[in-house]
């Protein structure tokens, strides 16, 4: 199975700091990553994918980059609505796996 | 608007079995990949396995090859799965979640079930 590791676990930060959490795959990937949204009690929610794609409805603050193995999910002004968990996900082959999520705090 | 809607919390005996169901309304859903996810309380999600009804062959996570069996029924438009052996460790919300493209699997999803809590106790 192609491994994903998300970084950082945690992350402190305040209303309007830009925010980058970053997902290493194990092996290539190309661009078959999703990003997604949880808050407590609450199913994820979609945010990106195909690495950079917007999903519709999705602020345009949260952007997705990358491809291979690199990816990065940047949120440009931190709003207080985004204090959650993000996971990123691949989808480019069985088993689909997803990093263990980044827990953004506020500071 | 498709939604997926799943059957209340369980409650099972180590051991045991639970099916879970996940019924879909507002659009199609015989050609888009259905997947089960859980996550442990406090942990990370977790790819359990999934099905494009249409096709009716299911892709399982090796963790759970032979205890897990997901099925659909096309005509309620519904979505099953049904974990066996059950043991503590499986004590989780367990989601379904719909894949974006038509026929293609794997996929990112972009809906999902609102989860349904399975407790493992004795």
């Amino acid at each position: 199975d192609i491994q994903m590791t998300q970084s950082p676990s945690t992350l402190s930060a305040s209303v309007g700091d830009r925010v980058t959490i970053t997902c290493r795959a194990s092996q290539s990937i190309s661009s078959w990553l999703a990003w997604y949204q949880q808050k407590p009690g609450k199913a994820p929610k979609l945010l990106i994918y195909k690495a950079s794609s917007l999903e519709s409805g999705v602020p345009s603050r949260f952007s997705g980059s990358g491809s291979g193995t690199e990816f990065t999910l940047t949120i440009s002004s931190l709003q207080p609505d985004d204090f959650a968990t993000y996971y990123c996900q691949q989808y480019n082959s069985y088993s689909l796996t997803f990093g263990g999520g980044t827990k953004v705090e506020i500071k | 608007q498709v939604q997926l809607v799943q059957s209340g919390a369980e409650v099972k005996k180590p051991g045991s079995s639970v099916k879970v169901s996940c019924k879909a309304s507002g659009g199609t859903f015989s050609s888009y990949a259905i997947s089960w996810v859980r996550q442990a309380p406090g942990q990370g999600l977790e790819w359990m396995g999934g099905i494009i009804p249409i096709f009716g062959t299911a892709n399982y996570a090796q963790k759970f090859q032979g205890r897990v069996t997901i099925t659909t029924d096309e005509s309620t438009s519904t979505a099953y799965m049904e974990l066996s052996s059950l043991r503590s460790e499986d004590t989780a919300v367990y989601y379904c979640a719909r894949g974006m493209r038509w026929l293609q699997s794997p996929d990112a999803f972009d809906i999902w079930g609102q989860g349904t809590m399975v407790t493992v106790s004795s």
